[in-house]
């Protein structure tokens, strides 16, 4: 069984910039969660993506937005950098996007903006 | 407002000696709650949850978490640490009338080990 991947592991990007991460889910999820990691803070939960559809989104500015293909893996895409997205990024997968459905999570991706 | 709290932003403790850490939360109703571990350069790993029954809880590693409703509290323990359990910790509710299981975290607390 592959756990949930990510790509890539660390990024560097200039401020007013556009990035995009990936995130391969665990075999048969179907439900992708990204959240961002400032440091020294606990995670904040961006966006869901529950069978290829938005499931929820947090307090995080339209500039964030996802997609999920078919296969259930996901990209998340920021446009117009802020030195503030420096972070790291986190995706968690699930078999369902209930309460009950525990969440696994990826390595996470490093952003840095300059 | 909504929030979970975890009051120890750093604890140090000697290998072999017992840890504790501290979480609380501020909901409306008891949420599932959620104890995580994050390694350096690493992911989250669920150490152990809470969704009813049984208020204390067994999880990996040889760690435990008690619920105390009164409190408002889910704190977590391990008798014994060994050096590898130096890491930040983690706990996260999904609240119970939340519509899916959409994590929220408290502000972790970094353990280091002595040897």
């Amino acid at each position: 069984e592959t756990g949930v991947t990510q790509s890539p592991t660390h990024l560097i990007k200039t401020r007013g910039q556009q990035v995009t991460l990936r995130c391969s889910s665990q075999s048969g999820h179907n439900t992708v969660s990204w959240y961002q990691q400032a440091l020294g803070q606990g995670p904040q939960f961006i966006f869901q993506y529950y069978r290829e559809e938005e499931n929820g989104r947090g307090n995080f500015p339209p500039r964030f937005s996802g997609l999920q293909f078919p296969n259930y893996s996901s990209e998340l895409n920021v446009n117009a950098l802020e030195l503030d997205d420096s972070a790291l990024y986190l995706c968690a997968s699930s078999l369902g996007a209930a309460s009950p459905y525990e969440q696994y999570f990826g390595p996470g991706t490093r952003l840095t903006v300059t | 407002a909504q929030s979970v709290t975890q009051p120890d932003i750093h604890i140090t403790v000697s290998e072999g000696a017992s840890l504790e850490l501290r979480c609380n939360y501020s909901y409306g109703a008891t949420p599932y709650l959620f104890w995580y571990v994050q390694s350096p350069g690493q992911g989250l790993q669920l150490l152990l949850k809470y969704f009813s029954g049984d208020t204390l809880v067994q999880g990996i590693k040889g760690f435990e978490a008690e619920f105390k409703r009164s409190q408002s509290s889910f704190n977590l323990r391990k008798p014994s640490v060994h050096w590898s359990d130096a890491a930040e910790y983690f706990c996260a509710v999904v609240p119970i009338k939340a519509a899916g299981n959409k994590l929220t975290f408290g502000g972790g607390t970094r353990v280091l080990v002595k040897p």
